[in-house]
């Protein structure tokens, strides 16, 4: 079965610091995945999506994630944080007929 | 196009009543799913389905029904409330899964 693993389920930055989010899944085809964000009482955003046609995955906000195979990581990076990032990020994997999510990471930024 | 749209948006219940959770969505989606959000357990899919009259169960389906008549309505219902669920409850629609999938806002559930 597919499965998505979010280290860490919360994390600190300071404003204009780097944002690294990790997310690992494990998969016995290619996977799709993705990462959706979710803000203060509001429902989730898609930020991007891995479906193999690049490994570099660019998204909305300023977001990136790259896809590394050996590693089976699907990391979420920010070059610099800004206080309007601070929300639950979600990792998911998907499945033929259905998305598994991990279990998300607050990150919180200070200014 | 209002995509994803959940009703109620909050609902409390006493232990032992029933009720429906309605999902409908007007982007012609066939795949949809239900799922809960419990803080620090992500989100955990409830039920889920491909299509009018085909639906099958998620991780976490005890405790709750569903049905897809209509390509557009997908209800979950909670026949005998328990506070074990008391959450929130997603539920999200796709063309194809592995495309993503479109939100609604929510409804916040609480039973006591």
């Amino acid at each position: 079965a597919q499965s998505v693993t979010q280290l860490g389920s919360h994390v600190s930055v300071s404003e204009g610091a780097l944002v690294l989010l990790r997310c690992n899944y494990s998969s016995s085809v290619p996977p799709y995945l993705f990462w959706y964000v979710q803000y203060p009482n509001q429902g989730l955003q898609l930020l991007l999506k891995y479906t193999s046609a690049a490994t570099l995955v660019k998204g909305i906000n300023g977001f990136e994630a790259e896809f590394k195979k050996s590693e089976t990581s699907f990391h979420l990076t920010k070059p610099s944080a800004h206080m309007s990032d601070a929300a639950e990020y979600f990792c998911a994997v998907g499945d033929t007929d259905k998305l598994i999510f991990g279990t998300g990471t607050r990150l919180q930024v200070f200014p | 196009n209002a995509g994803v749209t959940q009703t109620p948006k909050f609902q409390v219940l006493k232990t032992g009543q029933s009720m429906t959770l309605q999902c409908a969505q007007d982007m012609n989606h066939e795949y949809m799913s239900w799922y809960r959000q419990d803080p620090g357990m992500g989100l955990r899919l409830i039920h889920y389905s491909v299509g009018a009259g085909i639906t099958d169960q998620g991780e976490v389906p005890n405790g709750y029904n569903v049905s897809r008549s209509t390509t557009e309505d997908f209800p979950l219902r909670l026949l005998s409330a328990a506070p074990s669920q008391t959450s929130v409850y997603f539920c999200a629609s796709s063309y194809q899964s592995v495309f993503g999938y479109t939100f609604g806002s929510g409804t916040r559930l609480t039973v006591v």
